[in-house]
């Protein structure tokens, strides 16, 4: 049983470049979430899904894209990469997030020069 | 929404004492309230949870108990070992739709040996 799986581990852009960070979880969970931590801001919500087909904004989504064609995947895709958007993002996924804590993966550290 | 605090923001204890990390929330709505351990370079961990149904719930070292009615709830680990330095993130969740569960900014607790 792998969990949450992210891909890649670490990736450096130029700014202006898009790239997509791939996020597959292999336990049927219908609940999938992306966050961006930074140093003292904690765990900020980018986007989420509640079941394959239906996404919807967190907290900082601009610059930011999601799908959610399968019950598995969740990938985010950035537009065109900012120095802002330097950061580590974090997939993970849930049952039911009103009554079960999440899976997180293991990041995606992202710097954008 | 939601607005969940989390104190303190470090936390430094000798090896064999308490720690104690405390939130609180704003909807007294929310009912379900999980705690995360965050390693290094890792994923956050579900660690422990708690419903509204509980007042208290124990696993070995580790105990979590809320308060309703003042609407905080409380991390505690007794005996600490190095290997529990690491950042601590509670969160808040109610039931009911898309609910997508507030966290607070965390806690870096030091063990010291």
């Amino acid at each position: 049983n792998a969990g949450v799986t992210q891909t890649p581990k670490f990736q450096v852009l130029k700014t202006g470049q898009s790239m997509t960070l791939q996020c597959a979880q292999d336990m049927n969970h219908e609940y999938m979430s992306w966050y961006r931590q930074d140093p003292g801001m904690g765990l900020r919500l980018i986007h989420y899904s509640v079941g394959a087909g239906i996404t919807d904004q967190g907290e900082v989504p601009n610059g930011y894209n999601v799908s959610r064609s399968t019950t598995e995947d969740f990938p985010l895709r950035l537009l065109s990469a900012a120095p802002s958007q330097t950061s580590v993002y974090f997939c993970a996924s849930s049952y039911d997030t009103a009554n079960y804590g999440y899976t997180f993966g293991s990041g995606t550290r992202l710097t954008v020069v | 929404g939601e607005n969940v605090e989390q104190h303190p923001s470090t936390l430094s204890v000798q090896e064999g004492d308490s720690a104690v990390i405390k939130c609180t929330y704003s909807d007294s709505a929310s009912n379900y309230f999980p705690w995360y351990k965050q390693e290094l370079g890792k994923g956050p961990q579900l660690i422990i949870d708690i419903r509204s149904n509980v007042g208290e719930k124990k696993d070995q070292r580790i105990a979590v108990t809320l308060n309703k009615t003042a609407k905080h709830f409380s991390l505690h680990i007794t005996e600490t070992q190095p290997e529990d330095s690491a950042v601590y993130f509670c969160a808040a969740s109610l039931s009911g739709g898309s609910y997508i569960p507030t966290f607070g900014r965390g806690t870096s607790l030091i063990v010291h040996p």
